[in-house]
C-alpha cells in the first residue's frame, strides 16, 4: 500500500502565477481534504472532497479551488499566487467523511511564493 | 467555534524520563480529539484519538492521552521517553462533521 502521496515535492512560483498541486489518497478511501501549514504553524483546514463534491470548507479564499476525480485523486488549484501563499500543502485521506476517523497524511508539497 | 491550545512550544526531557506535552480545547459538544506527530520533512502520522468511552487511551510508540472533561484537556503521556520521540506533536479536535483544527504544535526534544 503506497499510502497517501502527493505531487510536486517542491514548487516554486511568482505572484500572480497559479498552481495545481495534486493528490492520490490512500487505497481504500475515498475523502481527501487538504491543509496549508504555515512555517511553525499547525494545518489550517482549506477543504474536503467526497464524491467528487467539495463538502466542507475552511476560512481561505475562492483562490483556493479543488477537484476529486472519480478514482478519489484530487487536485488543489490556487490563482493569483501571493507571498502568503508560502507554505506547506498537506493531502490526507480517510474513509468516508466523519471526522472522528484519524486521517492519514501526504508527505506534502511546498509551495515557495516569490 | 472550535479551538486547540498547546502551551508550550518546546518541552525538553531526558531519555528514559517520563514525558508529557500538553493540549487543551474548546468546543460545544462532545469533542473528537486526536494527537498527531510530524518528523522533519514528513507529513503528519496518526497516534491516538479519543471518541467515546475510557478516557485514558493507548496509541501508537507506546504513547497515551488521559482525557479529562472537567479540565477540557487532552495530555500526551509516555512513561519513558526515547531519542527516537523527538519531533513535532500536534493536538487536534473535531466535532462529528465539523472540521478538524489543529493545534500550533509543540516541538518535543528528548535528550540522550
Amino acid at each position: 500500500d503506497a499510502g497517501v502521496t502527493q505531487s510536486p515535492t517542491h514548487l516554486i512560483k511568482t505572484r500572480g502565477q497559479q498552481v495545481t498541486l495534486r493528490c492520490s489518497p490512500k487505497s481504500g478511501h475515498d475523502t481527501v481534504s487538504w491543509y496549508q501549514q504555515a512555517l511553525g504553524q499547525g494545518p489550517q483546514f482549506i477543504f474536503q472532497y467526497y464524491e467528487e463534491e467539495e463538502r466542507q470548507r475552511g476560512n481561505f479564499p475562492d483562490r483556493f479551488s479543488g477537484h476529486q476525480f472519480p478514482n478519489y485523486s484530487s487536485e488543489l488549484n490556487v490563482n493569483a499566487l501571493l507571498l502568503g501563499d508560502s507554505a506547506l500543502y498537506l493531502c490526507a485521506s480517510s474513509p468516508g467523511t466523519g471526522l472522528y476517523n484519524e486521517q492519514f497524511f501526504g508527505p506534502g508539497t511546498r509551495l515557495t511564493v516569490l | 467555534a472550535q479551538s486547540v491550545a498547546q502551551p508550550e512550544d518546546q518541552v525538553n526531557v531526558a531519555e528514559g524520563n517520563p514525558l508529557t506535552v500538553k493540549c487543551t480545547y474548546s468546543v460545544s459538544g462532545n469533542p473528537y480529539l486526536f494527537w498527531y506527530v510530524q518528523y522533519p520533512n514528513r507529513g503528519l502520522q496518526f497516534l491516538l484519538k479519543y471518541i467515546t468511552g475510557d478516557n485514558l487511551v493507548k496509541g501508537s510508540y507506546g504513547f497515551e492521552a488521559e482525557f479529562n472533561k472537567s479540565q477540557t484537556s487532552f495530555h500526551l503521556k509516555k512513561p519513558s521517553a526515547l531519542v527516537s520521540d523527538s519531533a513535532l506533536y500536534f493536538c487536534a479536535v473535531s466535532r462529528g462533521y465539523q472540521k478538524v483544527t489543529f493545534g500550533t504544535g509543540t516541538k518535543l526534544q528528548v535528550i540522550p
